[in-house]
């Protein structure tokens, strides 16, 4: 098994679509866990981290289920600007990042 | 303002060439990674310094080694490039390892080609 595994993908959506993407992870033991979105050819960029309790950031609510070693992002009211690359980040005991190989989304007009 | 940055951003080498990819940073952090990513996969990690304390992956080839003179440069050399070689190279940077402020801040990147 992956240590970090993602929704294959592509996800292409109308604008204004709800999207979710799901993540699992191998590691019981990982600490840490993030959405990072990445552009074509650009860097990853943080998106939000993720918290046992769930969390929203406008239109992005990240969930985590650690029984299940899942992590979930929402997407509601998508926008053309939305379109990326969505990559699960997991930390573990050694704080080693382990990437998701990514979701990509298109959202269109 | 640039926190990371990466230069080159664009690296062509020949086959067998050695070859510096430098990264520099401006936000003083303990922390600096490189990552290899190659296209539709996910960035892979290929060593971390924490402070002068160097990691490497148990996977990273022999190939592929990096220096780090102070806390603001990194550099990732290739001692003999190859085809496989070629790949968005990416520094990140973060704080510390581990706790809340792990966040990794990313350079742009720097893209090999080998010809």
């Amino acid at each position: 098994r992956k240590e970090v595994e993602q929704d294959p993908g592509p996800f292409n959506v109308p604008e204004g679509a709800t999207v979710a993407f799901n993540c699992t992870y191998s590691n019981s033991a990982s600490q840490s866990f993030f959405w990072y979105r990445q552009d074509c050819r650009k860097e990853p960029k943080l998106l939000m981290s993720v918290y046992s309790s769930g969390n929203e950031d406008g239109r992005f609510t990240a969930q985590l289920n650690r029984a299940s070693q899942y992590i979930s992002l929402l997407i509601r009211d998508s926008k053309l600007s939305d379109s990326a690359t969505y990559l699960c980040v997991v930390i573990g005991s050694n704080y080693k990042l382990t990437f998701g190989k990514g979701t990509l989304l298109t959202v269109n007009p | 303002d640039a926190m990371v940055i990466q230069n080159p951003r664009y690296q062509v080498t020949q086959f067998g060439k050695p070859v510096t990819l430098s990264c520099s940073q401006t936000l003083n952090h303990n922390v600096m990674y490189w990552y290899q990513q190659k296209s539709s996969q996910a960035p892979k990690l290929l060593f971390h310094y924490y402070d002068k304390d160097f990691n490497n992956e148990a996977d990273t080839p022999d190939n592929f080694q990096s220096r780090r003179p102070n806390t603001s440069f990194c550099f990732l050399d290739i001692r003999s490039p190859g085809l496989g070689d070629a790949a968005m190279y990416l520094c990140a940077t973060s704080r510390d390892p581990q706790g809340p402020s792990y966040e990794q801040y990313f350079g742009p990147g720097t893209r090999l080609t080998v010809t």
